[in-house]
């Protein structure tokens, strides 16, 4: 199975400051049929289920604001808020879906300093 | 609104079995493989299963595979989970979620029901 392993486990950002999130697999995600990095981002609020917030690394969902960017490729992605609001408040989650099964990341807590 | 909808968790003893149901609003279930990821509390997410729209192939994570069944009926707009021998690992919120698209593996999945609690203890 690829692992996906998130870093910081949790971090604190001043409202209006710059988040970043790291996700690394243990093999490349970049799937030769399609030339694309197989994975994606959700967001969880507590006591809500996941929501998904980009796929094929980079791409936005609908309705997901543009402060939220996805980059990288192969084995080394991040996650980035431009400029954290209060709503960002969420555990966020990497997950690959270049090989079967599907993993996730373990999470990353954003939280208001 | 599209939405799906879980039932069927609850308190359950080691050993016991539960069947847990999904079903959709909003969009024809029939057209969509469907999966399912549970969290144990305070805990990360884990896929654990998937079922193509047609219901021709389905696929187990390791930690269910031999004591879990995964169906659906198509004519009712519902899926199922029946798992068997339940322990105090089973613990967890059980999410029904649809895929965006219908390959292997599984694409992101783009709607998430609520969720339906198993709490195995005795």
């Amino acid at each position: 199975d690829i692992v996906l392993t998130q870093s910081p486990d949790s971090l604190a950002v001043s409202l209006g400051e710059r988040a970043a999130i790291n996700c690394k697999s243990s093999q490349s995600v970049l799937y030769s049929s399609t030339n694309k990095n197989h994975l994606a981002w959700y967001q969880q609020k507590p006591g809500q289920p996941p929501k998904l917030l980009m796929h094929w690394a980079s791409t936005r969902e609908s309705g997901v604001p543009d402060r939220f960017s996805g980059s990288g490729s192969g084995t080394d992605f991040t996650l980035t808020i431009s400029s954290l609001q209060a709503e960002d408040v969420a555990v966020y989650y990497c997950q690959q879906y270049s090989n079967t099964p599907p993993t996730f990341g373990q999470g990353t807590k954003v939280e208001i300093k | 609104e599209m939405q799906v909808v879980e039932s069927g968790g609850g308190l359950v003893q080691p050993g016991g079995s539960l069947r847990l149901s999904c079903g959709a609003s909003g969009f024809n279930l029939r057209s969509y493989s469907m999966n399912w990821v549970r969290q144990a509390p305070g805990k990360g997410l884990e896929w654990i299963s998937y079922i193509s729209s047609s219901g021709s192939a389905i696929f187990y994570a390791d930690s269910v595979k031999g004591r879990s069944t995964l169906s659906r009926d198509n004519a009712k707009n519902s899926l199922f989970l029946q798992m068997d021998s339940l322990s105090a690992e089973d613990t967890a919120i059980y999410y029904c979620a649809r895929a965006s698209a219908e390959w292997l593996p599984p694409p992101p999945f783009d709607i998430w029901g609520q969720g339906t609690l198993v709490i195995v203890s005795s």
